[in-house]
């Protein structure tokens, strides 16, 4: 099945500093979507973003499918942002109605 | 309009019980999933259901079963619970059933003692 890796698995930054999240897949995908999970366990959709940029708020996604990586940008980091970001793929061929996740990325953002 | 809704949001059951865990998805959403989530892992697909049909199953064991009812809730059933059974469980709906997003709701977890 297609493989999801995520990187870096921990971040560490002080509130107001910059951050970048990747995510690389290993087939060709036809949904891509970035979560964040808070400290209660809600998954929260950021974006849905199969391929192109997409900006909400302080958050940005740019997903190159045809290099099969998408990353996450975090601006101006507050410490609400803490917590579990997650990427999920389902790819075109195979499996295509299933969500496959990668490990995430633990964000603590401190004040 | 309401999202996601699942019940019960907490659950605890010994070893050998029975459980069902219950789903209502976004209003006009015809597709239904199932996700286990253990402890520092991302969620791992176990069902899709879309207009009342299986299309989808992962690597579960049988001790799993789901269905999807008229209204398009659905149930997730698992018997002869384990320890390792212990997860947060989490449904998502999306509107159909091929590359739709998927938009999740808080998740019922279960503690298996």
């Amino acid at each position: 099945g297609i493989q999801v890796e995520q990187s870096p698995p921990d971040l560490i930054l002080q509130e107001g500093a910059n951050s970048t999240l990747r995510c690389n897949f290993s087939d060709s995908v036809n949904n891509l979507q970035w979560f964040h999970q808070n400290p209660w366990g809600q998954l929260i959709n950021l974006f849905y973003i199969p391929s192109g940029t997409k900006q909400n708020g302080r958050l940005s996604a740019t997903t190159v499918a045809t290099e099969r990586y998408s990353l996450l940008y975090i601006s101006s980091s507050q410490t609400t942002d803490s917590g579990v970001y997650f990427c999920a793929v389902l790819n075109s061929g195979g499996s295509n109605y299933k969500l496959t996740f990668g490990k995430g990325t633990l964000l603590t953002v401190n004040p | 309009d309401a999202g996601v809704t699942q019940s019960p949001t907490h659950l605890i059951k010994t070893r050998g019980q029975q459980v069902t865990l219950r789903c209502s998805p976004i209003s006009g959403h015809k597709s239904v999933s199932w996700y286990q989530q253990v402890l520092g892992q991302g969620p791992q697909f176990i069902f899709q259901y879309y207009e009342k049909e299986e299309r989808g199953r992962g690597n579960f064991p049988d001790r799993f079963s789901a269905r999807q009812f008229p209204n398009y809730s659905s149930e997730l059933n698992v018997n002869a619970l384990l320890l390792g059974d212990s997860a947060l469980y989490l449904c998502a709906s999306s509107l159909g059933y091929f590359g739709q997003p998927q938009h999740f709701g808080d998740g019922t977890r279960l503690s298996i003692l």
